[in-house]
């Protein structure tokens, strides 16, 4: 089955930039997405179709994708932005559609 | 905007059937998205459980497949999952979403606050 990676962890400083990559065979070819999962809530799409920002996200959230790697950077992180993040996608076959395993954004 | 909103009972019983309603607001059914199901174990990343269209075509887990069941009712502009022989392994918060289209696959872009389902006797 296919599989997007994810570190489990990413830790900055308020202020500091924060990158988040996500891994997968067929993200040369088909696009990512982001969401971010703050605690006890419902996941909020962050990035669609590897870097366009829905209205209302602040634009110190940014991705790119290259490859087989997609990367969420969020720049100037802040105390509010703690929390989990996950990249979707989807395999060559529509069937398959996936989210990454999730990775833990602190800011401290 | 679009206003989604699951319903089920919270507890059910191993080897039973987990059935939940997702009743869609402020938005038709019938509209030119996907409606589908993502679920969360406590403590545990997301899964993808499956879709539907207002038409009836669905789109399933591989994994789920076997024991899943998703249905539309436009009339009352909700959709249903129903998932048999539920397991511990099936406890997990489960959301709806409404799946946009990048004009080749779907992605959630709305989604409900989610409910918690527990499997167990």
């Amino acid at each position: 089955s296919y599989e997007l990676t994810q570190p489990p962890s990413v830790s900055v400083s308020p202020g500091q930039t924060a990158r988040i990559t996500c891994s997968g065979d067929a993200l040369p070819k088909k696009y990512s997405y982001w969401y971010q999962q703050k605690s006890g809530q419902a996941p909020v799409l962050l990035i669609f179709e590897d870097t366009k920002r829905p209205s209302g996200i602040p634009e110190r959230f940014s991705a790119s994708s290259s490859g087989t790697m997609a990367t969420l950077t969020i720049s100037g992180a802040q105390v509010e932005d703690e929390a989990d993040y996950y990249c979707y996608s989807t395999d060559s076959n529509i069937l398959h559609r996936v989210f990454g395993g999730g990775t833990r954004l602190t800011v401290l | 905007q679009v206003q989604l909103q699951e319903s089920g009972p919270g507890l059910v019983k191993p080897s039973e059937t987990l059935s939940l309603t997702c009743i869609v607001s402020r938005h038709s059914i019938s509209g030119p998205y996907y409606w589908g199901w993502i679920r969360q174990p406590p403590g545990k990343g997301l899964e993808w459980i499956g879709s539907i269209y207002h038409t009836g075509n669905t789109y399933y887990s591989p994994s789920l497949r076997s024991r899943l069941t998703i249905s539309v009712d436009t009339s009352n502009n909700e959709f249903s999952l129903k998932l048999s022989s539920v397991t511990a392994a099936d406890t997990a918060i489960y959301f709806c979403a409404r799946d946009s289209s990048d004009g080749t696959d779907y992605y959630p872009d709305y989604w409900g606050q989610g409910t918690l389902v527990t499997v167990s006797s």
